[in-house]
């Protein structure tokens, strides 16, 4: 059975660079999509960007210039980074797998989350 | 963007039918996605395409989608039903991006 787990910082001050680690346990990041979601009192649930590991990312648009989500299949893990960040970043963070389908267009759900890892912005 | 509304709140007492609703334009045409989160805990999710059910989902928790309007539906209300539950769906139009709804509190009387 896959668990994920989030691991970073839980203090970050602002204009820096947020930096977390989903480790990915009972199967490999090599099958599936895996994403990143965080989740504010003031923005509710917000799809940051979901990637597969073989090179194909893709972005929130509201946050696209600020993110890079990578993989490191050796480590079984995968990464977000996100750049100058300010006190709306605050957030619970998520990774998660994503299943991608196809009606129409290819659609994307989350089937397995990690915990979550709460990160604060302030100096 | 495309946008998800939920009510912000539903009561039932326990063994009732609890139904929630997520509306968005043509809606019908889109495949949705459902999550239970209690507190402190991440999501779950309890309805996949519209109607479907990951395994462990019992089977009190169904969906339907038509029109403007998804529904969750829980049967036989429990206790440990209270919680957030979000709706999800791809916007393939647009930014193309995945958009959830603002989540409706589930309370058992």
């Amino acid at each position: 059975q896959v668990q994920l787990q989030e691991s970073g910082p839980g203090l970050v001050k602002p204009s820096e660079t947020l930096s977390l680690t989903c480790s990915v346990s009972g199967g490999s990041i090599t099958s599936y999509f895996w994403s990143w979601i965080r989740q504010s009192p003031g923005k509710g649930l917000e799809c940051i960007g979901y990637m597969h590991y073989s090179g194909s990312i893709n972005y929130n648009p509201s946050l696209k210039s600020r993110v890079t989500i990578s993989a490191d299949t050796s480590k079984n893990h995968f990464s977000l980074n996100l750049s100058s960040v300010t006190a709306a970043d605050t957030a619970v963070y998520y990774c998660a797998r994503a299943q991608e389908k196809w009606l129409v267009d290819y659609y994307y759900y989350m089937d397995v989350w990690g915990k979550g890892t709460t990160v604060i912005v302030s100096s | 963007s495309y946008v998800l509304t939920q009510p912000p709140s539903v009561s039932v007492a326990p063994g009732q039918t609890a139904r929630i609703t997520c509306g968005g334009n043509n809606i019908g045409t889109k495949s949705v996605h459902w999550y239970q989160q209690k507190p402190g805990q991440a999501p779950v999710l309890v309805v996949y395409d519209d109607s479907d059910r990951p395994s462990g989902i019992p089977e009190r928790f169904s969906g339907s989608n038509s029109g403007n309007t998804a529904t969750l539906t829980i049967s036989r209300v429990e206790a440990g039903d209270e919680a957030d539950y979000f709706c999800q769906v791809w916007d393939t139009s647009g930014d193309h991006w995945g958009v959830f709804g603002g989540g409706t509190k589930l309370t058992v009387l």
